[in-house]
């Protein structure tokens, strides 16, 4: 069993930003990808972006695309992911996971942090 | 982008009865190394998803071997063999072939 550790929660204004965090082992650090992936009410999974911390090359889905940054500290084996202009469509669960390579360039999720409530409200 | 659409999106069963779940995609989940990258979820109540079946057919560490998979191309279907009380929760198909990565809407699996 692979533990990731996310903070419980935030309360956000709309308009502002929230910065979570994804604390991994060090061996996922070297050799895995973190992905982010958010669960709002009503609604299904949804991906948000991903990042291969030995790279730092990150991915994002392309309705986030210039509103969400991933970024990865290898000093403390911990991945962020800052969302910005937050509105109330944001609200959600925010979970990473661990992508683990399976071959070529493909990371599939196998375990998930216990994910962080995320609600924007004025 | 790769649309997953399951069904049903709602299963009511009966414990120790078989249940099937579909997942069709807009297109081929094979990639060109030969792989296909199609996953099966299930999160629990209160719960984050757990991975059930990594590409397509293969069991994750753990998952009973009631959970099966199959499938190829662009239809795939989750199996259980004989439901427990255990297994409710919500099912999603989800693919990394190409990102954007999609999941599947779900389905929700209750006892009856």
């Amino acid at each position: 069993q692979v533990q990731l550790i996310q903070p419980g929660g935030e309360v956000k204004k709309p308009g502002s930003s929230v910065k979570v965090s994804c604390t991994a082992p060090r061996e996922t650090f070297r050799t895995s990808a973190i992905y982010w992936v958010r669960l709002a009410p009503g609604q299904g999974l949804e991906w948000v972006g991903q990042i291969i911390p030995f790279y730092g090359a990150a991915n994002y889905a392309p309705k986030f695309q210039g509103r969400v940054s991933i970024t990865a500290d290898e000093s403390t084996s911990t991945a962020f992911m800052e969302v910005s202009s937050l509105t109330s469509d944001d609200t959600a669960v925010y979970y990473c996971a661990r992508g683990t390579p399976s071959g070529g360039p493909n990371y599939y999720i196998d375990y998930w942090g216990q994910g962080t409530q995320v609600i924007v409200s004025s | 982008d790769i649309v997953l659409t399951q069904s049903p999106l709602s299963l009511p069963v009966t414990p120790g009865q078989p249940a099937s779940i579909s997942c069709k995609s807009t297109q081929t989940l094979m990639h060109s190394d030969g792989k296909t990258y199609l996953y099966w979820y299930l999160q629990k109540p209160g719960q984050p998803p757990q991975l059930l079946i990594y590409e397509v057919s293969n069991r994750f560490s753990g998952v009973p071997d009631r959970f099966s998979g199959s499938g190829s191309g662009t239809d795939f279907t989750l199996r259980i063999s004989r439901v427990e009380a255990e297994d409710v929760g919500v099912y999603y198909c989800m693919q990394t072939k190409q990102p954007p990565f999609t999941f599947g809407p779900g389905t929700k699996v209750e006892i009856k």
